[in-house]
């Protein structure tokens, strides 16, 4: 079983502050996490990736996440939020290791206030 | 690659009527998921397939939700008879490994359906 707790639903953030989207996860088995995010009238997009290895994770568009297993979060960042930066984010595990369904995270809402 | 491509953007039917979602995943991709998304529940997944065969439809909420996957290059999520409650985003996904989710999964832009 695995599941995903994603902190706030809404997020607001001034253009040049630091982003910080917390998620926490569930699972029985070593997980593989992901964050995605999802701009309007779009389809999900792979940010970035934990499998296996170094536990900072760098994605595009300069966010970074860090696998850390005895809090059980995996946590996204940015240093210094863009307008663009304004959309929907969703972290997602699934355990490792042959088929191993995704489990999404509730999302959350990023707003960068000029 | 033109990317996932799921038609139509946009439906809406009426309750009771037969509803088709398509789904063309990009070529090579051996894996397809379909997803509904809503406010309340989130992403949730509906059926994977690989090698055109489905592995797992645990997330079909029901006899009135089918899907098939007739070859490598098409998909369909079939309603019947639609209801207000499916009223929801569906997405396809497309991802090039086997098994598993631990590599990219490629989204479509989603079918908006809206059951009236």
């Amino acid at each position: 079983a695995q599941s995903v707790t994603q902190l706030g639903s809404h997020v607001s953030v001034s253009e040049g502050a630091l982003v910080l989207l917390r998620c926490n996860y569930s699972s029985s088995v070593p997980p593989y996490l992901f964050w995605y995010v999802q701009y309007p009238n779009q389809g999900l997009q792979l940010l970035l990736k934990y499998t296996t290895g170094a536990t900072l994770v760098k994605g595009i568009n300069g966010f970074e996440a860090e696998f850390k297993k005895s809090e059980t979060s995996f946590h996204l960042t940015k240093p210094s939020a863009h307008m663009s930066d304004a959309a929907e984010y969703f972290c997602a595990v699934s355990g490792s290791g042959g088929y191993q369904k995704v489990t999404f995270g509730i999302g959350t809402k990023l707003q960068v206030i000029p | 690659d033109a990317g996932v491509i799921q038609s139509p953007r946009h439906e809406v039917t009426e309750m009771g009527q037969e509803v088709t979602l398509r789904c063309k995943p990009i070529s090579g991709h051996n894996s397809l998921f379909w997803y509904r998304q809503t406010m309340m529940r989130g992403l949730e997944l509906l059926i994977y397939f690989n090698n055109n065969v489905p592995i797992d439809d645990s997330g079909m909420p029901e006899d009135r939700f089918s899907a098939k996957m007739p070859n490598a290059s098409f998909s369909t999520l079939k309603i019947q008879p639609s209801e207000p409650r499916d009223s929801a985003v569906y997405f396809c996904a497309s991802s090039p490994r086997g098994q598993g989710f631990w590599t990219e999964a490629f989204f479509g832009q989603g079918t908006r359906l809206t059951v009236v």
